[in-house]
């Protein structure tokens, strides 16, 4: 079947550190893959995207590549903010719907 | 190009009650999905909608049910409710065109069952 595994939080980070969250996935066929993302109170916003083996999605200094070896989708970025924590949810697609991960909340103090 | 709106942002019932959630996707978009989001159970598959026609359902009992109205605005029905359906629920669109799968999603209703 189609799942979604991420890595359990919290991760708590200091301002400016490296982030990598970990993302590996089971799917029949070829999915499209995104990271979503869940600031407090709010709904899910698309965080990036990638559609493609090798394809690499990035946005607001995010990124994530899409492994097809090692069925993986890490997100990573390089620099984190105090306003980056939220919660962050891995999803494949089908063409039914999206299938998550269970989301890995992210705390950043200054 | 306004977003994916949902109504009402919270909603508060009883045991037993009947709930009704509404959606309305980004002009364009013909597909609607629910997600539930429950404390502790991540996001769960409810319901897709797409051309007015209910497409897809996931894991779930009879009692939730919705529709699609002409105008693609959608509506989310949860008959005999139980305590275990307080949750957060997710609305999103898509235009199921070229960038298909690409889900839009709306605020959230907080469904809270006393």
């Amino acid at each position: 079947g189609n799942s979604v595994t991420q890595m359990e939080g919290p991760v708590t980070l200091s301002e400016e550190a490296f982030l990598t969250i970990n993302c590996t996935y089971t799917a029949t066929g070829y999915p499209s893959l995104f990271w979503y993302v869940q600031y407090p109170g709010e709904g899910l916003q698309l965080l990036l995207k990638a559609t493609k083996a090798d394809d690499k999605g990035s946005n607001k200094g995010f990124e994530a590549t899409y492994r097809k070896e090692t069925t993986s989708f890490h997100l990573e970025k390089g620099s984190v903010q105090v306003s980056d924590s939220a919660v962050y949810f891995c999803a494949l697609s089908r063409t039914d719907k999206l299938i998550f991960g269970t989301g890995t909340r992210l705390q950043v103090f200054p | 190009e306004a977003g994916v709106t949902q109504s009402p942002t919270h909603l508060i019932k009883t045991r037993g009650q009947q709930a009704t959630l509404r959606c309305s996707p980004i002009s364009g978009h013909t597909s609607v999905y629910w997600y539930q989001q429950a404390l502790g159970l991540g996001l769960q598959f409810l319901l897709w909608y797409d051309e007015g026609e209910e497409r897809n359902r996931g894991n779930f009992p009879p009692r939730f049910s919705g529709r699609q109205f002409p105008n693609y605005s959608s509506e989310l029905n949860v008959n005999a409710l139980e305590l275990e359906d307080s949750a957060l629920y997710l609305c999103a669109s898509s235009d199921q065109g070229p960038l298909s799968y690409e889900q839009y999603f709306g605020p959230g209703t907080r469904l809270t069952v006393t």
